[in-house]
């Protein structure tokens, strides 16, 4: 089946510095959809890609889709306490079957 | 504020019990799923709902059953609990298929 795989599992950074995450599917995705689970919550919609090669901010974070629509990538600009979770990448197959998960990457900021 | 509401927090459940987790949400969704997580397993698809009355397997379905009679209520049911389903259970809800998920607050389930 499908499988959706995410590297680091673990990211320690100082406040201040940049982190990415990156993703990847076995299979082609209709979308990408990012997460951010905080330490004792539960996951949080954060933003969905649907085009080839599309690039979305949201102020610090900026994502990315990939051409063959298998990855996709989260960057972070300059690292804040705020940041700490872990994120989550995930995606339907084509035909919109229900979301399959990455194992997710556990951000750690340093103050 | 829309909502994803999971009956409990907490639960602790003896081996061999049926347990219902109960979900309910007020955005008048079409879909609803059913997720366990664990630590270094991720999220995994229990069961999910694309519409009242309908259900479909998930990834990982056995020892698991659920009910969905209204839309905005989607059920998961362990028949006979064991300790290997002690577990953080998320209920989910989208508005269409292929968009995005607005989780609960989940629900820890301890079966000892």
């Amino acid at each position: 089946g499908q499988q959706v795989m995410q590297i680091p599992q673990y990211q320690h950074v100082q406040e201040g510095e940049d982190f990415t995450t990156y993703c990847n599917s076995s299979t082609t995705l209709s979308n990408i959809q990012w997460y951010k689970q905080r330490p004792g919550g539960h996951p949080v919609f954060l933003i969905q890609l649907v085009k080839s090669g599309e690039v979305k901010k949201q102020k610090r974070l900026t994502f990315q889709f990939g051409e063959a629509k298998k990855n996709s990538s989260l960057h972070i600009t300059a690292t804040q306490t705020t940041d700490v979770g872990t994120y989550f990448c995930a995606g339907p197959a084509l035909g919109n079957t229900p979301l399959v998960f990455g194992k997710g990457t556990r951000l750690s900021v340093i103050a | 504020d829309v909502k994803v509401t999971q009956s409990s927090r907490y639960l602790v459940k003896r081996t061999g019990e049926k347990v219902f987790l109960e979900c309910v949400q007020d955005m008048d969704h079409e879909n609803m799923f059913w997720y366990r997580q664990d630590p270094g397993l991720g999220l995994r698809l229990i069961y999910f709902s694309y519409d009242v009355k309908m259900k479909e397997k998930g990834d990982i379905p056995e020892g698991y059953s659920v009910s969905r009679e209204k839309k905005e209520r989607f059920s998961l049911i362990l028949e006979s609990a064991s300790t290997n389903q002690t577990s953080m259970y998320l209920c989910a809800s989208s508005i269409r298929r292929g968009y995005g998920y607005t989780f609960g607050s989940g629900t820890r389930l301890t079966v000892v």
